[in-house]
């Protein structure tokens, strides 16, 4: 089926330990985004994606690496996980346009012990 | 440095009344998208807009852009407990094309 998909759903994780968020969308759209969303933040950009092997920083990208080696494909790394990135994980696409909708994945929700 | 603004942060009325959320900023915005939010899930597109005093009309969802293009309003007629959710609006700028600046969001609760 044609979406966004985000995996896993759910993952608890110890701090020091490196983690990877998965995000696959079946659009073939251009832009790809990955935000955590918190209390009394909302969302915040960590990292964008204009096109395969084009990459940028957003607000909080201190501690996150990112790919995108193909067009569907966006994975979030945390190399070395802390506390302070328990959090709510979205990963969003949209189309090459500014005023183009951003379609949003469910979420990861991941907590570091 | 949040560039929007949204207010009240949480909403809470009776079903049947009225409702506005507003979305502020010092900055124009090319065009301003409202997102609506249920738990679980990601944000799901209402409506973007794009003029400058352009509005928007979904249903009971009244949705107005200022004409400056740095504000921008969602007025919920006769809410009902369906329209529970968290309201995000959120700006597209042309200097940064793809990227959208998202405010902090409205929980809206609307009790039967």
């Amino acid at each position: 089926d044609a979406g966004i998909t985000q995996s896993p759903r759910y993952k608890i994780t110890e701090t020091g330990r490196q983690v990877t968020l998965m995000c696959h969308q079946t659009w073939s759209h251009s832009y790809m985004f990955w935000y955590r969303q918190d209390l009394g933040h909302g969302l915040r950009l960590i990292y964008y994606s204009a096109a395969a092997d084009i990459t940028d920083k957003g607000e909080v990208p201190d501690g996150y690496v990112v790919s995108r080696s193909k067009t569907e494909n966006f994975p979030l790394t945390l190399e070395s996980a802390t506390r302070s990135q328990t959090s709510v994980y979205f990963c969003a696409s949209s189309d090459w346009s500014g005023n183009q909708p951003q379609h949003f994945g469910d979420g990861t929700r991941l907590s570091i012990l | 440095t949040q560039l929007l603004e949204q207010s009240p942060q949480f909403l809470s009325i009776q079903e049947g009344e009225n409702l506005t959320v507003y979305c502020n900023s010092s900055s124009v915005f090319s065009s301003l998208q409202w997102y609506r939010q249920e738990p679980g899930e990601g944000p799901v597109l209402l409506v973007t807009v794009v003029t400058g005093g352009e509005v928007k009309k979904l249903k009971r969802l009244t949705f107005q852009f200022g004409d400056a293009r740095k504000d921008s309003s969602l007025h919920i007629t006769a809410a009902q407990p369906g329209d529970t959710g968290l309201y995000l609006c959120a700006g597209a700028r042309g200097s940064t094309l793809g990227r959208l600046y998202f405010g902090r969001g409205t929980q809206l609760t609307v009790w039967p």
